[in-house]
């Protein structure tokens, strides 16, 4: 099983609502990550996660929240956003950070809309 | 902060075409990774260089990594209209530890 999975696959949201993208993985890696696309642009780092720690966080708004309850799950809750942070959200893992050839699986991503 | 220049940024070619992008830094990466990223999807691995001077073939993909480790290229063979997609090179180790440094990115177009 090399799959990343998240859902949903597409979001809407108002400005006031409250939500929550879901990562999974099942490949028994160590770090996992955030990244925020728009179109045609390379992924932006959010965060990081390392054994189930924090380990970077971009100076990320607040607004933006990460979890990360065991080893193979990554949550983002979602507050107050604006129609800027409309965008693709990808959660990425990696065996551990750092390693040399770093190498990340990425999953197909999350489509954020903000009304 | 480290930085990858890539180019081109756009590429529209005709089948059977080859083509080279390029991405170049004055900093020195441990590695040096190839995605590609196609619509809806999110980014998959091609192929990760790690020696100076490596050259590594994958079908008809051609990627080499700098002698130096601060540059890299991925050149195609015959483009297909399945090799359109956003291709990304991306930069591990030096100073930015614990996360990759992405270039911005081709939009690589092959027209039938």
């Amino acid at each position: 099983d090399t799959e990343v999975t998240q859902t949903p696959k597409h979001l809407v949201m108002g400005m006031t609502n409250k939500k929550s993208l879901k990562c999974e993985q099942h490949m028994g890696h160590r770090a996992m990550y955030w990244y925020k696309q728009k179109a045609k642009k390379p992924p932006e780092l959010m965060f990081v996660y390392s054994y189930e720690k924090l380990s970077i966080n971009e100076s990320v708004p607040s607004r933006f929240s990460p979890e990360c309850p065991n080893s193979s799950l990554l949550n983002l809750h979602l507050h107050a956003l604006q129609p800027e942070d409309s965008a693709l959200y990808l959660c990425a893992s990696s065996q551990v950070q750092g390693a040399v050839t770093g190498e990340l699986f990425f999953g197909e991503g999350s489509r954020l809309t903000v009304l | 902060t480290q930085l990858l220049e890539q180019s081109p940024q756009f590429l529209s070619i005709q089948e059977g075409e080859n083509l080279t992008v390029y991405c170049n830094s004055s900093s020195v990466f441990s590695s040096l990774q190839w995605y590609r990223q196609e619509p809806g999807e999110g980014p998959v691995l091609l192929v990760t260089v790690v020696t100076g001077g490596e050259v590594k073939k994958l079908k008809r993909l051609t990627f080499q990594f700098g002698d130096a480790r601060k540059d890299s290229s991925l050149h195609i063979t015959a483009a297909q209209p399945g090799d359109t997609g956003l291709y990304l090179c991306a930069g591990a180790g030096g100073t930015s530890y614990g996360k990759l440094t992405f270039g911005q990115g081709t939009i690589l177009t092959v027209h039938p």
